[in-house]
Formats: structure tokens, C-alpha cells, sequence
């Protein structure tokens, strides 16, 4: 299955700490992404984690891999006005075909 | 570098019209990918393409969309004809056919509005 799962909405004050979820069902998956998008724009790429990593820190960003619950998750440490957006999570189902969840809003408040 | 430039940004049809959208990727860059994103929702892939062939369309409503990319550089979306729940963005997206690690660059969408 392709199915990828995210919940919708997240408000955080500056300088918190955020953590948006998702949840896979494509087990033989290699690749995750979170990719962020900004109002007006495309997607770009955040991060990504190898399906043989727990953890992986990028920075301000912290993504956690459980593979036996199928659950990928992201931290934004000291969120900033910036990082207001919209996150996709994604898996890679083979020659980069990637499936996106519904996403995930974020809205940093002052 | 250049990004993925997409034209036109903006597209008002009433039912039953036609449009096409074009996209030209990252120089370089020998997938392109079609992708079709509905209000509140992600991108759904419609098309992918490696070089000038295609990889796989099996999303593609094939009685009324097409693509192509015959050059294998710059590609064409078309609808026609257009229904109301076409209405979407369509992002293209480019990335190295070498990249093991699948990091697609999008363009900025054609938003498609059908009344």
C-alpha cells in the first residue's frame, strides 16, 4: 500500500519545539522525506531518513524512524516565524516515485 | 542554478475546456514528474518520466489528461476535456536520474481553477 498518514494541524509559540507525525504502511520503503511547503510555492526537500536509521539530526531537525509501528516523525527545535508552512511526509516506492501524505499544517505564533 | 520553471501560474477554464501546462526541469535533470495536488491535500503523481519514456502513468486519467516530454527536456500537461474536480495544482518536478536518495525539486505549480 501507498498509503501515507498525517494529521492536519499544529500551532506552536516561537522558540518551542514542534513534532509533527506520520505514519507508513509501504514496509520495503528505503528512503522517507519530509518536504516543506510554503505558501505560493512548491515543495522542497527538508530531510530524509535511510530505512536502516533510527534517528537522524539535521541541525534544528530531529527525524525519528520506527519501523516495526511504521511511524516517522519530525522535531523542529526553537521554531522560528520561518518554519510556518505546510510538511509533507513521503515515502519512496521505488525509482523515485514518492508518495506524499495529506500534510501537516504549522503555524508559528509570535 | 535555475529552478523548475512552470507556466502559466494561473488557469481559469469553465467544464468541458481544455489547457495545457508546461514545464521545464533542472538542466541536467532526466526525471520529470507530473504531479497533481487538490486543496487540503498532497501531491499525487500523475506521470513520471526518465529521459523522453515514461516510467510510470498508471494515475493518469489517460481519457482526458496527457503528457509529453519528446524532447526528453521540457514537458506539456494536457487536460481535455476538464471536469470541476480537475481543479488543482499541478506541480512539476525534476530530479537526477542518479540520486539514490529521491530528492525531487519542484516548481512553483500551475494553479487550475475549473468553473
Amino acid at each position: 500500500g501507498e498509503d501515507v498518514e498525517q494529521s492536519l494541524f499544529l500551532s506552536v509559540r516561537e522558540g518551542d519545539s514542534s513534532v509533527i507525525n506520520c505514519t507508513y504502511t509501504d514496509s520495503s520503503s528505503t528512503y522517507l522525506y519530509w518536504y516543506k511547503q510554503e505558501p505560493g510555492a512548491g515543495l522542497q526537500l527538508l530531510t530524509y531518513i535511510f530505512s536502516n536509521m533510527d534517528m537522524k539530526q539535521d541541525q534544528r531537525l530531529t527525524v525519528l524512524l520506527n519501523k516495526k509501528d511504521k511511524h516517522l516523525s519530525l522535531r523542529i527545535a526553537d521554531t522560528q516565524t520561518g518554519d510556518s508552512a505546510i510538511y509533507f511526509c513521503a515515502e519512496n516506492n521505488g525509482n523515485n516515485r514518492l508518495a506524499f501524505g495529506k500534510g501537516n499544517q504549522v503555524v508559528v505564533i509570535p | 542554478e535555475a529552478g523548475v520553471a512552470q507556466s502559466p501560474r494561473y488557469k481559469i477554464i469553465e467544464k468541458r475546456q481544455s489547457v495545457a501546462f508546461w514545464c521545464n526541469p533542472i538542466s541536467g535533470h532526466a526525471t520529470l514528474y507530473w504531479y497533481q495536488q487538490i486543496l487540503g491535500q498532497g501531491p499525487k503523481l500523475l506521470i513520471q518520466f526518465q529521459n523522453n519514456g515514461v516510467v510510470d502513468d498508471s494515475q493518469l486519467p489517460k481519457d482526458r489528461f496527457s503528457a509529453e516530454r519528446l524532447k526528453g527536456v521540457d514537458s506539456t500537461l494536457k487536460i481535455q476535456p476538464a471536469k470541476l474536480e480537475d481543479s488543482a495544482v499541478y506541480l512539476c518536478a525534476s530530479s537526477q536520474s542518479s540520486g539514490r536518495t529521491g530528492e525531487l525539486f519542484f516548481g512553483e505549480g500551475s494553479r487550475l481553477t475549473v468553473l
